[in-house]
């Protein structure tokens, strides 16, 4: 069974620091997702990793997979307040009734990135 | 990126009711939508992934009697909670996915459920 975890649950920067969010997996994953959520609202999505050693950025943000070592990082540059929400990845893996087409996405804990001014 | 709707957005019911959540892809035929509960400073959790024209696949630990889900068409998946108790009080996020089985997941804006 397919397990994800996140680290820091809870992280609290000023603005301006740089800061990485870990998430490993337990098992192959085919695909590793990183979204955004801001209180009250849905998932936004930021990133699909797909193969090893695969890197993106979009603005202050940058995610990188290693799948030898069942891992992804966000990571942060110079933070400001906007980047304050509630960020989690996700691994997708397979379902557990083979009879279904579709593919399960496993959630990490979720970090809860606070961003003072 | 493909849209998936829920509707509706907020509901507020009263204990022993029951509430039918719809989920809809606008643009893109989802063979295969999945059903999530998030309660207040938790991750998502998984309740059951539906095809069109299946039976749902329930999470254990998921009462199938009491959240019912009619995967009737590609573009609509609606989740029933039957007989709705505060415990059952949460934010419901549904997500669509194509047929390849690899798809992106698109997630709907969630519908936000108190029972009083």
């Amino acid at each position: 069974e397919l397990k994800v975890e996140q680290n820091p649950l809870f992280l609290s920067m000023q603005e301006g620091k740089n800061y990485t969010i870990y998430c490993n997996y337990s098992t192959t994953s085919d695909r590793l997702y990183w979204y955004r959520q801001d209180p009250g609202k849905s998932l936004e999505s930021l990133f699909v990793l797909l193969s090893n050693g695969a890197v993106k950025q979009e603005g202050r943000l940058m995610a990188s997979l290693d799948t030898k070592a069942r891992l992804s990082t966000l990571h942060i540059t110079a933070a400001v307040h906007d980047l304050s929400a509630t960020y989690f990845c996700a691994a997708l893996g397979r379902s557990r009734d083979f009879n279904n087409a579709g593919n399960m996405l496993t959630f990490g804990g979720g970090t809860r990135l606070m961003v003072k001014p | 990126g493909a849209v998936v709707s829920q509707h509706p957005s907020r509901v507020i019911c009263k204990s022993g009711t029951s509430v039918k959540i719809e989920c809809r892809s606008l643009d893109f035929q989802a063979t295969t939508m999945f059903w999530y509960r998030q309660f207040p400073k938790q991750s998502l959790m998984l309740m059951a992934t539906s095809n069109e024209g299946s039976k749902a696949t329930y999470e254990q630990g998921v009462e199938k009697d009491k959240f019912l889900i009619n995967h009737a068409s590609l573009t609509l998946s609606t989740l029933t909670v039957t007989s709705a108790h505060p415990e059952d009080s949460s934010f419901y996020i549904c997500s669509g996915q194509g047929s390849t089985g690899t798809d992106t997941q698109y997630f709907g804006p969630g519908t936000r459920l108190t029972v009083l």
